[in-house]
């Protein structure tokens, strides 16, 4: 299975800050990634696919990027609604694993 | 818009059985894949299971397989996952998901599984 392992676990972070999330994948995925956003009680909802393409409907101030093994979700300035759990997610071959997940949180 | 209601959780002693249902609408049920991704508590997300759109290919993960079935009645919009021999590692909460691509396009609310004596 692919590994997929994201850092940091958890950030703290202020509205109007610039954030960074970074996923590496223990072998080449190409482009197939997506970013996911999960909010406490609530299913995740998909932010971005095939590492840089924003879902319809989705604010901007979100991108991806990143091909083969490494992959980042940046955050322009940061909303109050930002605040949550966010997952990468390997499209490239079964079992579509997930990392770990990075919590978002207000400091 | 896209709504996906997940039914059937609740308690079950080891080695019971459950099924899950997941009611669609807001799309075309039978032009789109359809899978259950699982979240035990505190932790993260596992896809656990896949169909695509006419039930002819299913996909499982080891920790399930042999144990869980997943189908869909594209007459009635409702994808299924009957879970039999369930163990306590089992416990989670479970979501159906519309697939697009090899993601997971729109998620239900999720519906909790209790595995417990």
């Amino acid at each position: 299975d692919i590994q997929m392992t994201q850092s940091p676990s958890s950030v703290s972070a202020s509205v109007g800050d610039r954030v960074t999330i970074t996923c590496r994948a223990s072998q080449g995925i190409n482009n197939f990634l997506a970013w996911y956003q999960q909010k406490p009680g609530k299913g995740p909802k998909i932010l971005i696919y095939t590492a840089s393409t924003l879902r319809s409907g989705v604010p901007s101030r979100f991108s991806g990027s990143g091909f083969g093994t490494d992959f980042t979700l940046t955050i322009s300035s940061l909303q109050p609604e930002d605040f949550a759990t966010y997952y990468c997610q390997q499209g490239h071959s079964f079992p579509f694993t997930f990392g770990q997940g990075t919590k978002l949180e207000i400091k | 818009e896209v709504q996906l209601l997940e039914s059937g959780g609740g308690l079950v002693q080891p080695g019971g059985s459950l099924r899950l249902s997941c009611a669609a609408s807001g799309f075309t049920f039978d032009n789109f894949a359809m899978r259950w991704v699982r979240q035990p508590p505190g932790k993260g997300l596992q896809c656990v299971s896949s169909i695509n759109e006419n039930g002819g290919a299913t996909y499982y993960a080891d920790s399930v397989k042999g144990r869980f079935t997943i189908s869909r009645d594209n007459s009635k919009n409702t994808l299924y996952l009957q879970m039999d021999s369930l163990r306590a590692d089992d416990t989670a909460v479970y979501y159906c998901t519309k697939g697009y691509s090899t993601y997971h396009s729109d998620w239900g609310q999720g519906i909790l599984v209790t595995v417990s004596s």
